[in-house]
């Protein structure tokens, strides 16, 4: 499996766009690179999902170069309740696969 | 529809005990998977159940167990707890056989302390 690697933290402000970078050297033909998010004491939550180029939804974009070694989540104008921790990760697309995750990045968003 | 529910949300053993976590899926769900978070740590995969049979096992002992239901509800068992399965234990269901679209849907967790 695809290992990844992300800053450990970040610090924003609430309406500033915050874009967080993955890479992921070593991903396979089959990986997909998904995102999830976890606040405190909750389990964690799918954000997006993509393999190539550009995927956006009402939540976040993903940015994913020709190489897809690497990947950058962003999420436009931050607020406070965006404050967590956010996971990359990369596998292969295939509902019930495990999902592995690495330790994430702190988000920390600020008035 | 109904979310990922886990009881209890919290719990104490003491070394040695034995102890048993329980998820409910979400509807139409058949799938379970449980992973094992440390504080500060990303969850681990312990393992995954589809039709009541073990489908996936991640990097944890025997003493880590599990059972999946008819109505794909599960249990994890953990034996001869030690100090180190202190940790936020985590259920996620999902629908296998859906397609290209691998999103597990996480419960609150269940709090685990072992003194």
């Amino acid at each position: 499996l695809a290992k990844t690697t992300q800053p450990i933290s970040m610090d924003s402000y609430e309406g500033q766009e915050v874009n967080i970078t993955c890479s992921h050297n070593n991903i396979a033909t089959n990986d997909y690179i998904t995102w999830y998010q976890q606040f405190p004491s909750q389990g964690p939550r799918f954000i997006i999902q993509g393999y190539k180029t550009k995927v956006t939804n009402e939540v976040a974009s993903l940015f994913i170069p020709a190489d897809r070694k690497s990947s950058t989540l962003s999420l436009p104008r931050v607020s406070l309740s965006d404050t967590a921790v956010y996971y990359c990760l990369v596998g292969v697309n295939q509902a019930g696969t495990a999902l592995i995750f690495g330790k994430g990045t702190t988000l920390s968003v600020s008035s | 529809e109904t979310g990922v529910t886990q009881s209890p949300t919290h719990l104490i053993k003491t070394r040695g005990q034995q102890v048993t976590l329980r998820c409910s899926s979400q509807s139409g769900h058949n799938t379970v998977s449980w992973y094992q978070q440390a504080l500060g740590q990303g969850p681990q995969f312990i393992f995954q159940y589809y039709r009541e049979e073990e489908n996936g096992r991640g990097n944890f002992p025997p003493r880590f167990s599990g059972l999946q239901f008819p109505n794909y509800s599960s249990e994890l068992n953990v034996n001869a707890l030690e100090l180190d399965d202190s940790a936020l234990y985590l259920c996620a269901s999902s629908l296998a056989g859906q397609g290209p679209y691998n999103e597990q849907f996480f419960g609150p967790g269940t709090r685990l302390t072992v003194l």
